[in-house]
């Protein structure tokens, strides 16, 4: 089982819709938990941290249940631009090191 | 441009061959990890550093795997003897320690990937 799991998708959404991502968690010692996205043939880049109080950003939603290990990302009126595969992923206590979902991927149509 | 940089960009080699890999970190980051991805899948982590010292190494860093990072600045990640299944792109991330000994934001370099013929 891998340590974080994630629905691979792809989700194709129209623009305007709201769309929802959740990802679950193995390891109940990790310290911090991040929603990345990553363009196709690019490096990821930081979409937002996670926390148990949930953190909003524009449209974007993201919320951690530490009890569950269960972590969203909820997205509202999807664009274009929103089209990108979305990774979720917790970061070790002490090191720091990043572990990866297989990434969530969102087609966003005109 | 004073973000993580990776070089080469690309690289093809045929299997058997050697092939090494830079990372130039942000200047101020003391910590500095490479991952490793393949398609389809999200990276997965191969070995971190702290200043010039190397703290952890994933399982997937095989003997013919050495990462280095000799003056705590950039760092080289050497494969040896490559075969068809290291084709992937190796991404190289940097951060500032964590403020209570965890994480910070990493910043990852746009990756080098490499073709094994």
């Amino acid at each position: 089982r891998k340590e974080v799991e994630q629905d691979p998708g792809p989700f194709n959404v129209p623009e305007g819709a709201t769309v929802a991502f959740n990802c679950t968690y193995s390891n109940s010692a990790s310290q911090s938990f991040f929603w990345y996205r990553q363009d196709c043939r690019k490096e990821p880049k930081l979409l937002m941290s996670v926390y148990s109080s949930g953190n909003e950003d524009g449209r974007f939603t993201a919320q951690l249940n530490r009890a569950s290990q269960y972590i969203s990302l909820l997205i509202r009126d999807s664009k274009l631009s929103d089209s990108a595969t979305y990774l979720c992923v917790a970061q070790a206590r002490n090191t720091g090191k990043l572990i990866f979902g297989q990434g969530t991927t969102l087609q966003v149509k005109p | 441009d004073t973000g993580v940089s990776q070089n080469p960009r690309h690289k093809i080699t045929k299997r058997g061959q050697n092939v090494t890999f830079r990372c130039d970190p942000i200047s101020e980051h003391n910590r500095l990890y490479w991952y490793r991805q393949t398609l389809g899948q999200g990276p997965e982590f191969l070995t971190y550093f702290q200043n010039e010292a190397q703290l952890e190494k994933s399982r997937l860093l095989s003997d013919r795997f050495s990462a280095e990072r000799p003056k705590g600045s950039f760092s080289t990640l050497e494969i040896q003897r490559t075969e068809q299944g290291d084709s992937a792109m190796y991404l190289c991330a940097s951060s500032r320690p964590g403020t209570s000994g965890g994480g910070n934001e990493q910043f990852f370099g746009p990756g080098t990937r490499l073709t094994v013929l």
